[in-house]
């Protein structure tokens, strides 16, 4: 009983590094998502994928790359880390059925980044 | 664009008290709303939603939310609160039927619930 799955949970940077999240789901779903969540602020959208192969910018996407090369795995990436991308990064996914997106997510646990 | 505002950033209330947290909404479109649950040091589960149909939804474990159209407003309740729904809460919407948010939702910046013994 998987559903999402996000490694690793913790890690440290130092500033300029690079690091990729990966995000695996296991519940055959199109939508994938990555948010990341700052003290005061919610969650905010960082990049999704409507499918295998497809990518797109969300609210706050600078600094930040992801790629979708299979369904079930969704990589977030940062080339060069810096403080202000200190956060904690959850990935979700969502089904589409009977012609729309509900918007009903299924998280992941988290994965804190600490970019010193 | 969409927005959500969450009036309370810390509520603070008794074991077997009522509570109520505030969500108010704003977009051009129709909407689907949910709130979900986030535990200390877990991810965000679902707790409720509004798709369509009745304005008063209700989650398995006592909580209960209207949607006010008029009022762009989906508070949460629960009439008598457990030390267990100790958490923090977050309103969120996307776009409702027929709109292209591809599932993204927009979130409030999260009430954090404490019950106290």
């Amino acid at each position: 009983n998987a559903g999402v799955t996000q490694t690793p949970k913790f890690r440290v940077l130092k500033t300029g590094q690079s690091m990729t999240l990966l995000c695996a789901q296991d519940m055959n779903h199109e939508y994938m998502y990555w948010y990341r969540q700052d003290p005061g602020m919610g969650l905010r959208l960082i990049h999704y994928s409507v499918g295998e192969g497809t990518t797109a910018k969300g609210e706050v996407p600078d600094g930040y790359n992801v790629s979708r090369l299979k369904k079930q795995n969704f990589l977030l990436g940062l080339e060069s880390a810096a403080p202000s991308q200190t956060s904690v990064y959850f990935c979700a996914s969502s089904l589409y059925s009977g012609g729309t997106n509900t918007g009903e997510l299924f998280f992941g646990e988290g994965s804190r980044l600490t970019v010193l | 664009a969409q927005s959500v505002t969450q009036l309370d950033s810390q509520v603070p209330v008794f074991e077997e008290a009522p509570v109520e947290l505030r969500c108010n909404y704003s977009s051009s479109v129709s909407v689907y709303l949910f709130w979900y649950v986030q535990y200390p040091n877990q991810g965000l589960q679902l707790l409720l939603k509004y798709l369509s149909g009745s304005t008063l939804v209700e989650s398995i474990n006592g909580f209960e939310a209207e949607f006010n159209k008029s009022q762009t407003s989906f508070h949460l309740r629960k009439p008598s609160v457990h030390i267990s729904d100790t958490a923090e809460y977050f309103c969120a919407v996307s776009g409702g039927a027929g709109g292209t948010s591809y599932g993204k939702l927009t979130f409030g910046q999260g009430t954090i619930l404490t019950v106290h013994p």
